[in-house]
């Protein structure tokens, strides 16, 4: 089955780092991403893993994937109210476009 | 400059109505894609083009049609609506590289009353 799932809410401190998680049930998927929306916006690529990879550091932006538990996460440094938004990771359909996404995360940044 | 666009940015219409949504994207990008987001923030893809060719049709009714005039464009024409299609579309584009990142529109939040 194609189900990517995340906790639905998470709330942090700026300045504090926060986590997101996801679990996908593909194990083919070539690539993992974590997408960002603000409200009343669209989708924005954050960053990107390649699945023969374990971690990914972008900047603030720290992505570990555990291909054995299908476990995904996104740890986001000094968080900033900017930061507040829905996340949302996704898992790539082998040899295809198509992207299943995750049921999102949204993440609010309190001063 | 906007890369994915959409018109119009809302949609308020009745019950057994047809409507079109528009969407261009001017990346030059090969792949465009709808998808449908619900009021839970749930993202399903509903179709995708190559070059004017579906390639991805999900199930969706047959109330849904794409239709793709050139690769820049592919627009979502929806036929007898009802209040289940209520829901904010987006499009999307890409090209072909080894990670795919998709370009979303701003959406079009379509309400059916």
């Amino acid at each position: 089955g194609e189900d990517v799932e995340q906790s639905l809410f998470l709330s942090v401190r700026e300045g504090d780092s926060s986590v997101i998680n996801c679990t996908y049930t593909d194990s083919s998927s070539t690539y993992l991403y974590w997408y960002k929306q603000e409200p009343g916006a669209g989708l924005q690529l954050l960053t990107y893993i390649f699945s023969n990879m374990d971690m990914k550091q972008d900047q603030r932006l720290t992505v570990l994937l555990n291909k054995k538990d299908k476990h995904l996460s996104l740890r986001i440094a000094d968080t900033q109210t900017g930061d507040s938004a829905i996340y949302f990771c996704a898992e790539s359909v082998y040899n295809t476009d198509k992207l299943i996404f995750g049921t999102g995360t949204r993440l609010q940044v309190f001063p | 400059d906007t890369a994915v666009s959409q018109t119009p940015k809302y949609l308020v219409t009745q019950m057994g109505n047809d409507k079109s949504i528009k969407c261009e994207q001017n990346l030059g990008h090969d792949t465009m894609y709808w998808y449908k987001q619900d009021s839970k923030k749930f993202l399903k893809i509903m179709f995708s083009y190559n070059n004017k060719e579906l390639i991805i049709n999900e199930t969706v009714p047959n109330r849904f049609s794409p239709k793709s005039p050139d690769k820049a464009h592919l627009n979502l024409h929806i036929n007898s609506l009802e209040l289940g299609d209520s829901a904010v579309y987006f499009c999307a584009s890409s090209q072909e590289t080894s990670y795919n990142e998709q370009f979303f529109g701003p959406g079009t939040r379509l309400t059916v009353l």
